[in-house]
């Protein structure tokens, strides 16, 4: 096991919530990147947090924002949900510095916006 | 053209074949290769690193021509327990430095062995 841990596992909202998903960094990693995969597709970048600051974003509009804590744990909050932001959300941590390239996934929130 | 792009698949072959997967990647100033494996409603998990020309674990080798911008996977002698997706990840660097990099990752080949 990678030693990532997320929480809740699976979560059901309806269209216009808000939601705030959770993740575990392995230990000694200081790098926390969100990814989200929809059905048949491969994980896409979200964020990535960095010493408690986000360090590069992907394609994902404002309303996707997340936060590092001083422990390396991070959250992603959704705003605004739609019903095409159902999906599997992967936290991955690495290490971040020379020869920290390789990212380790958590086992994934499973959202459905209903 | 995709970032990453892999063989749509499937991919159903018997026990004891050997099957190749292919990637293409667009960002020329990737530097690290991975290929994941992805099993159904679970988490994508590091399969192999690809860093330089090539390596090899066990029955699992894997290629890269960085002048095609080019990856492979070859897995020889298939187990049952091979069946999941494989997926093709190629890193970009963050703009942000510190050595921190997002993962762009293919659509990923299904691949199913049959006994």
């Amino acid at each position: 096991e990678t030693g990532v841990t997320q929480s809740p596992t699976h979560l059901i909202k309806t269209r216009g919530q808000q939601v705030t998903l959770r993740c575990s960094s392995q230990s000694g990693h200081n790098t926390v990147s969100w990814y989200q995969q929809a059905l048949g597709q491969g994980p896409q970048f979200i964020f990535q947090y960095y010493r408690e600051e986000e360090n590069g974003r992907g394609n994902f509009p404002p309303r996707f924002s997340g936060l590092q804590f001083p422990n390396y744990s991070s959250e992603l909050n959704v705003n605004a949900l739609e019903l095409d932001d159902s999906a599997l959300y992967l936290c991955a941590s690495s290490l971040a510095g020379p020869g920290g390239y390789e990212q380790y996934f958590g086992p994934g929130t499973r959202l459905t916006v209903t | 053209r995709k970032e990453v792009e892999q063989d749509p698949g499937p991919f159903n072959v018997p026990e004891g074949a050997t099957v190749a997967f292919n990637c293409t990647y667009s960002n020329s100033a990737s530097q690290s290769f991975f290929w994941y494996r992805q099993d159904c409603r679970k988490e994508p998990k590091l399969l192999m690193s690809v860093y330089s020309s090539g390596n090899e674990d066990g029955r699992f080798t894997a290629q890269l021509n960085r002048a095609s911008q080019y990856i492979s996977l070859l897995i020889r002698d298939s187990k049952l327990s091979d069946s999941a997706t494989y997926l093709c990840v190629v890193d970009q660097a963050l703009h942000s430095g510190a050595g921190s990099y997002q993962l762009t990752f293919g659509k990923g080949t299904k691949l199913s062995v049959i006994p």
